[in-house]
C-alpha cells in the first residue's frame, strides 16, 4: 500500500488530454513539493516535473501539473503514442522522514 | 555528462548480505545527496535510502531500516548500499539516483542492478 494514491491506469487517444491524480496527506503533498516521473519498462525513470511545477530541459510543456491541498495532478496534453508509460508521483514525507512514491499509473494510448 | 553506474547486484540467499556500489562522474559528487530507489518485479518504484553530500546525514525507508546502511566515499565518487538480513521481498532492480537539488527530485539515474534473494 503506497503512501501516495494514484489510479492504477489511465488511457486516452492521440491528441487527447489525460490527467493523473496523486493524493497524499498533510505530511507529504500538503507540505512538500511534488515530483513526477515517467518510467518505461527496462529503462531508468525520467524526471518530468519537480518543485511542484519546474520541468527539466527537454520535457515538453504538454506536461503540466497542478496542486491543491493534499492532492496533485499531472496533465498530459496532445497525447502521443510515446507517452505510453508508467507515471509516478513522489514527495518528501515529514512524518516518515523519507521519500514516498505513489503506486504508479499505467498510461495507455489507444 | 552526469553518469551513474551501479554494480554489485547478485543472487543471494535469504538472510544473506550484499553491497551495492554506484560510481558517479560528470559532477561535483560531494555537492549532492544521493539515493537508492528500487523496483520489485511487477511493482512500482520504492525509495530505499538517501545520504547527504557530506555523508553526515542519512535517511531510510521503514522497510529497510536496521538492515540496510547507506554510505559514500567522496574521494572515490561512489555511494554504497550495504544490505544485511536480506529477504525475498528485497528482490528488485536497485537504482542509484541524484537529485536536481535537495533530497528527492531525481534527475539522474543509473541503469539499475538486479538483486535476487532466493534459496
Amino acid at each position: 500500500q503506497s503512501v501516495l494514491t494514484q489510479p492504477p491506469s489511465a488511457s486516452g487517444t492521440p491528441g487527447q488530454r489525460v490527467t493523473i491524480s496523486c493524493s497524499g496527506s498533510s505530511s507529504n503533498v500538503g507540505s512538500n513539493s511534488v515530483t513526477w516521473y515517467q518510467h518505461l519498462p527496462g529503462t531508468a525513470p525520467k524526471l518530468l516535473v519537480y518543485s511542484d511545477h519546474q520541468r527539466p530541459s527537454g520535457v515538453p510543456d504538454r506536461f503540466s501539473v497542478s496542486k491543491s491541498g493534499t492532492s496533485a495532478s499531472l496533465a498530459i496534453g496532445g497525447l502521443q503514442s510515446e507517452d505510453e508509460a508508467d507515471y509516478y508521483c513522489a514527495a518528501w514525507d515529514d512524518s516518515l522522514n523519507g521519500v514516498v512514491f505513489g503506486g504508479g499509473t499505467k498510461l495507455t494510448v489507444l | 555528462e552526469v553518469q551513474l553506474l551501479e554494480s554489485g547486484g547478485d543472487l543471494v540467499q535469504p538472510g544473506g548480505s550484499l553491497r551495492l556500489s554506484c560510481a558517479a562522474s560528470g559532477f561535483t559528487f560531494s555537492s549532492y545527496a544521493m539515493s537508492w530507489v528500487r523496483q520489485a518485479p511487477g511493482e512500482g518504484l520504492e525509495w530505499v535510502s538517501a545520504i547527504s553530500g557530506s555523508g553526515t546525514s542519512a535517511h531510510y525507508a521503514d522497510s529497510v531500516k536496521g538492515r540496510f546502511t547507506i554510505s559514500r566515499d567522496n574521494s572515490k565518487n561512489t555511494v554504497y548500499l550495504h544490505m544485511n538480513s536480506l529477504r525475498a521481498d528485497d528482490t528488485a532492480v536497485y537504482y542509484c539516483a541524484r537529485s536536481v537539488s535537495g533530497w528527492y527530485s531525481f534527475a539522474y539515474w543509473g541503469q539499475g542492478t538486479l538483486v535476487t534473494v532466493s534459496s
